[in-house]
């Protein structure tokens, strides 16, 4: 079955200490997987992909295959990194149809100074 | 902010009543998607349309229905036979056709809330 786990409900960190949100998949084909963020009040946003290899606001996140996993990390976090993250993972079915996105259940990142 | 736009913000509804949540893009995005957030489930896929007149069931379509009679507009109808349908709903847009998936942009949502 395709899902995205994201064990960690809260990560809470002390400003300028390492971030890392974890995430895994199960998926059978080739994987194509996002970070996506949503600040307080604000819109749920991508934050990066992992086909473009960018870094966006000093995270990163490689793809393990042989792991199955797609963890965001940043090596000195930011009161403003404070935010709600989820990790997607894009479907393709194998025949036909059309592809959508498959979320995680979410990591709240609480940055204290 | 602009370009994908949700009414209303909130939404309270009575048991039985069938609702209609409106999202509207003007990004000239083929594809339009709904999801329900709620604590500690993440996004849920509801209804997703490719293109006008064409839409497919997500992994919860069960008490929601949509048209897509225009390509700015994806509205949702939340029926009485949703049985717990107070939640958050997300809908978002993109340009993804069927051979790849860019960015997903979300608008602001609705919070409906059943009494």
């Amino acid at each position: 079955a395709q899902r995205v786990t994201q064990p960690e409900k809260l990560l809470s960190v002390f400003k300028g200490a390492p971030v890392e949100l974890k995430c895994n998949y199960s998926y059978s084909g080739s994987p194509e997987l996002f970070w996506y963020v949503q600040y307080s009040r604000q819109r749920l946003q991508l934050l990066l992909r992992h086909i473009s290899r960018e870094s966006i606001k000093g995270f990163t996140a490689d793809l393990n295959k042989g792991e199955t996993s797609f963890h965001l990390k940043k090596p000195f976090a930011q009161e403003e990194d404070s935010a709600m993250y989820y990790c997607a993972l894009s479907s393709r079915p194998f025949s036909g149809g059309y592809n959508k996105l498959i979320f995680g259940a979410g990591t709240r990142l609480a940055v204290h100074p | 902010d602009g370009g994908i736009t949700q009414s209303p913000k909130y939404l309270f509804r009575k048991e039985g009543q069938n609702v209609t949540l409106s999202c509207e893009q003007n990004l000239n995005h083929d594809a339009m998607y709904w999801y329900r957030q709620d604590p500690g489930q993440g996004l849920r896929l509801i209804y997703y349309s490719q293109i006008v007149n064409d839409f497919q069931k997500g992994d919860i379509a069960e008490g929601y229905s949509v048209s897509r009679e225009k390509k700015e507009s994806f509205p949702l109808t939340v029926t009485s036979a949703q049985k717990n349908p107070t939640a958050f709903y997300l809908c978002a847009s993109t340009f993804a056709t069927s051979g790849d998936l860019n960015e997903q942009f979300f608008g602001p949502g609705t919070r409906l809330t059943v009494l």
